[in-house]
């Protein structure tokens, strides 16, 4: 059975630093990988989609890279903003059709 | 729709009641998801369509639940004799192509609350 971790649970980080969240899953026969974001009470925003055969993607301040053999993903933030204070979820499908989800790592941004 | 669509956003019932929550997906995507979401976790799966059919429905909980999506479009996930435990955000989304692996794109949520 897939399990999907992420570390940190939370992060408190000031204004326009860096960072990185951490994705790590059991299984690696995986076809892609999503990042998601989700605000308080909304649903989940589509971040990134890395598919298995690739090993990152960008998308303006984010980059998110895969390593499918190890089972790990991770989010780099550049610079980060307030407006990114979220919950970030990473989730993969594997062999079957559902997308399986880490618990999340919610970040803070201080102005 | 420019989006998935999901109604009602709130949906308080009492136990035992029955409810039907509905989800609208992006105009020609031809697979569709349900996803149930506790408080502090992840997205769970619960039931995935290709066109009408339901192609996997193993992450239904127990036979209370059930969900249709006769024409291929809209979907509705039903839940008999509610309880307590049934409340969560229930999330739809759905992707294009016939793989059920393409990217997934979100609905808001209905938020059940069984009192």
């Amino acid at each position: 059975k897939q399990e999907v971790t992420q570390i940190p649970a939370a992060l408190s980080v000031p204004e326009g630093e860096n960072l990185v969240l951490n994705c790590s899953f059991t299984d690696s026969a995986i076809y892609n990988l999503q990042w998601f974001r989700q605000d308080p009470g909304k649903g989940l925003t589509s971040l990134l989609l890395i598919q298995s055969s690739q090993r990152e993607q960008t998308s303006g301040r984010l980059n998110a890279s895969l390593d499918k053999s190890s089972g790990r993903s991770t989010l780099y933030i550049a610079a980060s903003q307030p407006g990114d204070s979220a919950t970030y979820l990473c989730a993969v499908v594997g062999s079957n059709y559902k997308l399986t989800f880490g618990k999340g790592t919610l970040l803070t941004v201080n102005p | 729709g420019a989006g998935v669509s999901q109604t009602p956003s709130n949906k308080v019932t009492e136990k035992g009641k029955y409810v039907e929550l509905r989800c609208d997906p992006i105009s020609g995507h031809t697979a569709l998801y349900w996803y149930r979401q506790s408080l502090g976790q992840g997205p769970e799966f619960l039931i995935y369509f290709q066109g009408t059919g339901a192609a996997d429905d193993s992450g239904l909980p127990n036979d209370r639940f059930f969900a249709v999506r006769p024409e291929g479009s809209v979907s509705t996930l039903k839940i008999q004799r509610t309880e307590r435990g049934d409340s969560a955000v229930y999330l739809c989304a759905s992707s294009s192509g016939t793989s059920g692996r393409g990217e997934q794109f979100f609905g808001p949520g209905t938020r059940l609350t069984v009192l």
